[in-house]
């Protein structure tokens, strides 16, 4: 079935460092793919995707690129912020007709020291 | 205004006890769906109903049940709760495609004790 590893947390860094949280997937077919993000004590909201192959998504200074021949979508980000500290999940789109549904992998927490 | 909605946002009962969570969305999407978050914050698929009617229904024990009364709203009834059943449960809707952004609630923290 439809899988998504990513990195285990937690990550911790110093205010402007680079990040870089990796996404590997398994999917038959060609899923979309997501960033999401959770806040402490909030839901998830949609950081960024991509629906297909070579498509680079990017948000609030975060970028993550389709790569269907590493079967990757690795989130990066130049310099973070205190305001960054977050669980960020990866997952994948996968299904037909109306039968679609998130497959996420396991959250990676982010803190980030000023 | 807020696009989707839960209620309660935190309940605590005993173990053996019914209870429900309802959802709503007001983002015209056709598609809604319940999701559960464990103590790790691993999500998994509970259910998905498009238009009111059942689509996936991912290995749920049958003492939850769905129920779709319009396609706004996606309410989940939990009967006879264990321990296990603690964790968040968040409701979301879509467009009934696979590149759609998925919108979530805020998510209602279930305790058993």
């Amino acid at each position: 079935g439809d899988s998504v590893t990513q990195m285990e947390g937690p990550v911790t860094l110093s205010e402007e460092a680079f990040l870089t949280i990796n996404c590997t997937y398994t999917a038959t077919g060609y899923p979309s793919l997501f960033w999401y993000v959770q806040y402490p004590g909030e839901g998830l909201q949609l950081l960024l995707k991509a629906t297909k192959a070579d498509d680079k998504g990017s948000n609030k200074g975060f970028e993550a690129t389709y790569r269907k021949e590493t079967t990757s979508f690795h989130l990066e980000k130049g310099s973070v912020q205190v305001s960054d500290s977050a669980v960020y999940f990866c997952a994948l789109s996968a299904g037909g007709g109306s039968n679609y549904k998130l497959t996420f992998g396991k959250g990676t927490l982010l803190t980030v020291n000023p | 205004d807020t696009a989707v909605s839960q209620t309660p946002k935190y309940l605590v009962t005993q173990m053996g006890n019914d209870k429900s969570i309802k959802c709503e969305q007001n983002l015209g999407h056709d598609t809604m769906y319940w999701y559960k978050q464990d103590s790790k914050k691993f999500l998994k698929i509970m259910f998905s109903y498009n238009n009111k009617e059942l689509i996936i229904n991912e290995t749920v024990p049958n003492r939850f049940s769905p129920k779709s009364p319009d396609k706004a709203h996606l309410n989940l009834h939990i009967n006879s709760l264990e321990l296990g059943d603690s964790a968040v449960y968040f409701c979301a809707s879509s467009h009934p495609d696979g590149t759609d952004t998925q919108y979530f609630g805020p998510g209602t923290r279930l305790t058993v004790l």
